[in-house]
């Protein structure tokens, strides 16, 4: 059971547009939630994380948006670029100290000229 | 910032081979490593988790004797896929979190094992 759910799959937009993916968990032992970008051929590198006592954090073209009570994050990539086109997971560590992450399903974006 | 180093890339033999994939950590010191099997278009999957000095522990459903950890220092895991089969083939990765400098798990880049 997938204890963490992403979506969408995959999601096409044009270069300058916004990209919008969504996950929402229902451990509340959760305390981190990172986002990891893979290109084809690589491993994941972290993106952007964070923790549940803040509800948005920004990094560059880069936004966590995170509702505890819904218990939902999302992740949101202003003037979506061609190089941004790869593999987004979202994920959630069960413990602090345990570095156990629960991996989302994935969603490739494809970002057009 | 702190690099997970995964060798090799890309490793293709023939059935019934062992095979064995290095993870090195190689600015911080990795008392835990993870490995993760990754098929086309899915999500990573944690296979089991290596502890330095001790056992590794499997997830389940994953074969301890098929999959053999050893994680000798501080700086090194290794998985040794044995008697390889073509469904095996997979993508493999490991990562290390840095506890000391609480910095959240670095992926390596992965290793491609072509089984023929």
């Amino acid at each position: 059971q997938q204890q963490v759910k992403q979506s969408p799959q995959s999601l096409i937009v044009q270069k300058g547009g916004i990209s919008i993916i969504n996950c929402a968990y229902e451990n509340t032992a959760f305390d981190y939630f990172p986002w990891y970008q893979q290109f084809p051929g690589k491993g994941p590198a972290l993106l952007i994380a964070i923790r549940p006592d803040v509800s948005e954090k920004k990094e560059g073209r880069f936004t966590i948006s995170f509702n505890k009570s819904a218990k939902q994050f999302s992740l949101h990539i202003m003037d979506s670029q061609p190089g941004d086109s790869a593999t987004y997971f979202c994920a959630a560590h069960v413990h602090p100290n345990d570095y156990k992450l629960s991996f989302g399903a994935g969603t490739t974006v494809t970002v057009r000229a | 910032g702190a690099v997970v180093s995964q060798h090799p890339s890309r490793v293709i033999c023939k059935s019934g081979t062992s095979v064995k994939i290095e993870c090195r950590s190689l600015d911080f010191q990795a008392t835990t490593m993870f490995w993760y099997r990754q098929f086309p278009k899915q999500s990573l999957m944690l296979m089991a988790t290596s502890n330095e000095g001790s056992k590794a522990t499997y997830e389940q459903g994953v074969e301890k004797d098929k999959f053999l950890i050893n994680h000798a220092s501080l700086t090194l895991s290794t998985l040794t896929v044995t008697s390889a089969h073509p469904e095996d083939s997979s993508f493999y990765i490991c990562s290390a979190p840095d506890r000391v400098g609480n910095q959240p798990q670095h992926f390596g880049d992965g290793t491609r094992l072509s089984i023929l």
